[in-house]
């Protein structure tokens, strides 16, 4: 199995401030045919079901604010958030579907300062 | 808009079956995975597997001895059984529709629903 490792944990940004959240896998989950990263991004709220907010490592969804961004390649990726906003508040994983069986994150908790 | 809906019983006996339905609205179930995907108290998110709209599976191995996934394309639903079950089974259940890739992401979700494994 791709074990995903995100770090930190727990993080607390100030309002207006940059997030970052990082995200490493086990072995690398670019696919050399299409040069696509098999990598996504989802925030959860309490007490919601998670929303997708990026595939392809860097692909935003519909709808998804522009001040959420995903980079990186390979076995290290990073999700930014420029500018937290309250809403923001969230668990958030990264997620591998280049090998079976899928796998998460652990999760990191972004609060406010 | 897509929209999926769990369904079943919110608690289960150790050692008995925990059996869920997804019901799907909204949309088309073809070229698409459908999965269940759980969550312990307090805790991440699991993998349990897929069903793909042509009933092809894939399960976790960690669950793939007690799992069965079905699709009943006629009714728009798709079900899960996890037989065997312990407390360790205890959690919030999700069903969710895979995006085609070599493996699902995940773009809709149901809302959850909250199994308790207890005698």
């Amino acid at each position: 199995d791709i074990v995903m490792t995100q770090s930190p944990d727990s993080l607390a940004v100030s309002l207006g401030e940059r997030a970052t959240i990082n995200c490493k896998s086990s072995q690398s989950v670019l696919y050399s045919p299409n040069n696509k990263n098999y990598l996504a991004w989802y925030q959860q709220k309490p007490g919601q079901s998670p929303k997708l907010l990026l595939h392809w490592a860097s692909t935003r969804e519909s709808g998804v604010p522009d001040r959420f961004s995903g980079s990186g390649s390979g076995t290290d990726f990073t999700l930014t958030i420029s500018s937290l906003q309250a809403e923001d508040v969230a668990h958030y994983y990264c997620q591998q579907y280049y090998s079976t069986p899928v796998t998460f994150g652990q999760g990191t908790k972004l609060e406010i300062k | 808009q897509v929209q999926l809906q769990e369904s079943g019983p919110g608690l289960v006996k150790p050692s008995e079956t925990l059996s869920l339905t997804c019901t799907v609205s909204g949309g088309s179930m073809n070229s698409y995975f459908w999965n269940w995907i759980r969550q312990p108290p307090g805790k991440g998110l699991e993998w349990i597997g897929y069903i793909y709209y042509s009933g092809g599976t894939d399960y976790s191995p960690s669950l793939k001895s007690r799992v069965t996934i079905l699709v009943d394309r006629s009714k728009k639903q798709f079900s899960l059984n996890l037989n065997s079950v312990t407390a360790a089974d205890s959690g919030t259940y999700f069903c969710a529709r895979g995006e085609t890739a070599m493996l699902p992401y995940f773009d809709y979700w149901g809302q959850g629903i909250l199994v308790t494994v207890s005698s």
